[in-house]
């Protein structure tokens, strides 16, 4: 059975650039979360969906942003670059919402900003 | 406020030597743990976790955590260290309504020959 996927793994992006995360979440899952993880440090929440809509959010900016698809899979869109954006993205999944079940994380993208 | 504390950023021990990983929490509401483990260049992959019932957990590759209220710990323990075992490891802590999982700074666990 396939994991939690993510596309890209790796990205370079220019400072005031916008750029989107995409995650497909393990099949019969309907929760999805994002975690930004910067380099040394554990990995701070972002938003959790559960059936396409938004249940939680992070200590992020507005330019932060994210949607799930009617198959559960995932978007994360960050406008206006920073240089301070660049970490590894985990997208997260879980049978149900609740952080009870424990989440299942992919690999990550990996966001550099220059 | 939910808040996690691991206690040493690094720990090295030797091939065969006792493994442990401590962490502590602080929840207002009964807490969800989980330690989770991090190769390089990899994402997070759950060793174990406690929800509710028995405070022993046993996870995979060996591990097990003991969840005690009263000190408001889960540490990671590991009879026998291995090589493989060579990784970040972080404390998380969920619970609650809270959908989000809180975790903490990490523990590099070296694994000498």
């Amino acid at each position: 059975d396939a994991g939690v996927t993510q596309s890209p793994t790796h990205l370079i992006k220019t400072r005031g650039q916008h750029v989107t995360l995409r995650c497909s979440p393990i099949s019969g899952h309907k929760s999805v979360s994002w975690y930004q993880q910067v380099l040394g440090q554990g990995p701070q929440f972002i938003f959790q969906y559960y059936e396409k809509e938004e249940r939680g959010r992070g200590n992020f900016p507005d330019r932060f942003s994210a949607r799930q698809f009617p198959n559960y899979s995932s978007e994360l869109n960050v406008n206006a670059l920073l240089l301070g954006d660049s970490a590894l993205y985990l997208c997260a999944s879980s049978l149900e919402e609740g952080s009870n079940y424990g989440y299942t994380f992919g690999s990550g993208t990996r966001l550099t900003v220059v | 406020a939910q808040s996690v504390t691991q206690l040493g950023s690094h720990v090295s021990v030797s091939e065969g030597a006792l493994v442990l990983l401590r962490c502590n929490y602080s929840s207002s509401v009964p807490p969800y743990l989980f330690w989770y483990v991090q190769y390089p260049n990899q994402g997070l992959q759950l060793l174990l976790k406690y929800t509710t019932g028995a405070t022993l957990v046993k996870g995979i590759n060996g591990f097990e955590a003991e969840f005690k209220k009263s000190e408001t710990s889960f540490h990671l323990t590991k009879p026998s260290a291995h090589m493989s075992d060579a990784a970040e490891y972080f404390c998380a802590l969920g619970g609650g309504s809270n959908y989000k999982l809180t975790f903490g700074k990490g523990t590099l666990l070296t694994v000498n020959p």
